[in-house]
């Protein structure tokens, strides 16, 4: 069964840092490009960023360039998303999704359950 | 990257068909055939429900069925039933990354 848990997340200033990962199981991670997805409450999907299986092709939302950056560790079947310069427009729910294949093409098969992003002062 | 435009809302009775609309750009659904669209339930992850414009995955009910011309793709939902009832979200490859539309939320009257 395919799992993905989202951890990282929760209340932090304007302006600081957070570290968000996401744990794989029940499939081959490095056979699959990942995403994270957010969600601010009450508003709709918002795609963020994007990394193939080998880490050769990503991908960034304008709205997070330059401030966002994703990582993965394959052998610790592991996704990562590094956030600086957070603003209080960057509140919402982070899931990570499994795409389908090894590239980004957006056929995202699975979600985690996402973890929770507040930024207030 | 602009959002791609769905209608805020559509409604329909049990056992009628409706039809989403997801309107991008030559730059995106226009130029790709990598559409897909997403079922919300409040509370609960999405769930994929048609791929590459109008492919559905194992387990997705023949009720759902997608379909593309020009720069709009559209979701149809035939036989429509209570459980339906939910947030749909279209999404497209855009070359550089990706982009969803604003979400439709469909009723089931």
């Amino acid at each position: 069964e395919v799992q993905l848990v989202e951890s990282g997340g929760g209340l932090v200033q304007p302006g600081r840092s957070l570290r968000l990962s996401c744990a794989a199981s029940g499939f081959t991670f490095d056979d699959y490009a990942m995403h994270w997805v957010r969600q601010a409450p009450g508003k709709g999907l918002e795609w963020v960023s994007g990394i193939s299986w080998n880490s050769g092709s990503i991908g960034y939302a304008d709205s997070v360039k330059g401030r966002f950056t994703i990582s993965r560790d394959n052998a610790k079947n592991s996704l990562y998303l590094q956030m600086n310069s957070l603003r209080a427009e960057d509140t919402a729910l982070y899931y990570c999704a499994k795409e389908s294949s090894r590239w980004l093409q957006f056929i995202i098969d699975y979600w985690g359950q996402g973890t929770l992003v507040t930024v207030s002062s | 990257q602009s959002a791609l435009t769905q209608p805020a809302s559509v409604s329909g009775s049990p056992g009628q068909s409706i039809t989403i609309s997801c309107t991008g750009t030559s730059s995106d659904v226009g130029s790709y055939n990598l559409v897909s669209w997403y079922q919300q339930h409040p509370g609960k992850a999405p769930k994929l429900m048609i791929y590459e414009v109008s492919k559905r995955p194992s387990g997705v009910s023949n009720r759902f069925s997608g379909s593309k011309s020009g720069n709009t793709a559209s979701l149809t939902i035939s036989g429509l039933q209570a459980e339906d009832e939910a947030d749909y979200y279209c999404c497209s490859y855009a070359g550089s990354g990706g982009v969803f539309g604003g979400g439709t939320k469909l009723t089931v009257l």
